[in-house]
């Protein structure tokens, strides 16, 4: 079983819609969480960290943390174009500072 | 967000040769840095995790006499890649991360592309 699992994608919304990126993650004793954006050819940017329970939201982007059901969640409202690129969710882990990443979803927004 | 940086951004090389990337946290001090490597429509891939001042600690599977990494201070780690083959060429970028952050965040350099001829 994957440690981080995300909903595959691909995913294409159309211009100002909403688009929904879903994580679930095994290890139940991880403590914080990211989401990264990492356009084609770069480097993943950090655009989110969730640490406890509830919403956290920054400008056009809300994450969403369930510890219960080990299930966190990024909502990008008002979707732009320069919004396509693919969103990877990252677990830290509770006993060193090592990252585990899902596979990413990508995203593509229509104008 | 805190700023790290990576030199070169690109390098071309040949085959037998060795190549050096600098990983740098040029706003805080990085306890901990992070290699990565990254073939075309796949995903990262963790090669290995440095703290300043120690040895570093590989991934299975990562031939850590082949990538040779030194973090020598808290805002400088190197990965060596020694006598690079074409299929060493990748893109490798670097994380950092510290235990100051609030939530051990760890933020990447802009990669380094690696092509060996």
């Amino acid at each position: 079983q994957k440690e981080v699992e995300q909903n595959s994608g691909p995913l294409s919304v159309p211009e100002g819609a909403i688009a929904s990126l879903n994580c679930t993650y095994s290890d139940r004793v991880s403590q914080s969480f990211f989401w990264y954006r990492q356009y084609s050819g770069k480097s993943p940017e950090l655009i989110m960290s969730i640490y406890s329970n509830g919403d956290k939201e920054d400008g056009r982007f809300t994450a969403q943390l369930n510890k219960a059901s080990q299930y966190v969640s990024l909502l990008i409202r008002d979707s732009q174009p320069s919004d396509s690129a693919t969103y990877l969710c990252a677990v830290n882990s509770a006993v060193d500072y090592k990252l585990s990443f899902g596979a990413g979803t990508t995203v593509t927004v229509r104008a | 967000g805190a700023v790290v940086s990576q030199h070169p951004s690109r390098v071309i090389c040949k085959s037998g040769t060795s190549v050096k990337i600098e990983c740098r946290s040029l706003d805080f001090q990085a306890t901990t840095m992070f290699w990565y490597r990254q073939f075309p429509k796949q995903s990262l891939m963790l090669m290995a995790t440095s703290n300043e001042g120690s040895k570093a600690t590989y991934e299975q599977g990562v031939e850590k006499d082949k990538f040779l990494i030194n973090h020598a201070s808290l805002t400088l780690s190197t990965l060596t890649v020694t006598s690079a083959h074409p299929e060493d060429s990748s893109f490798y970028i670097c994380s950092a991360t510290s235990g100051g952050l609030p939530y051990n965040e760890q933020f990447f350099g802009p990669g380094t592309r690696l092509t060996v001829l």
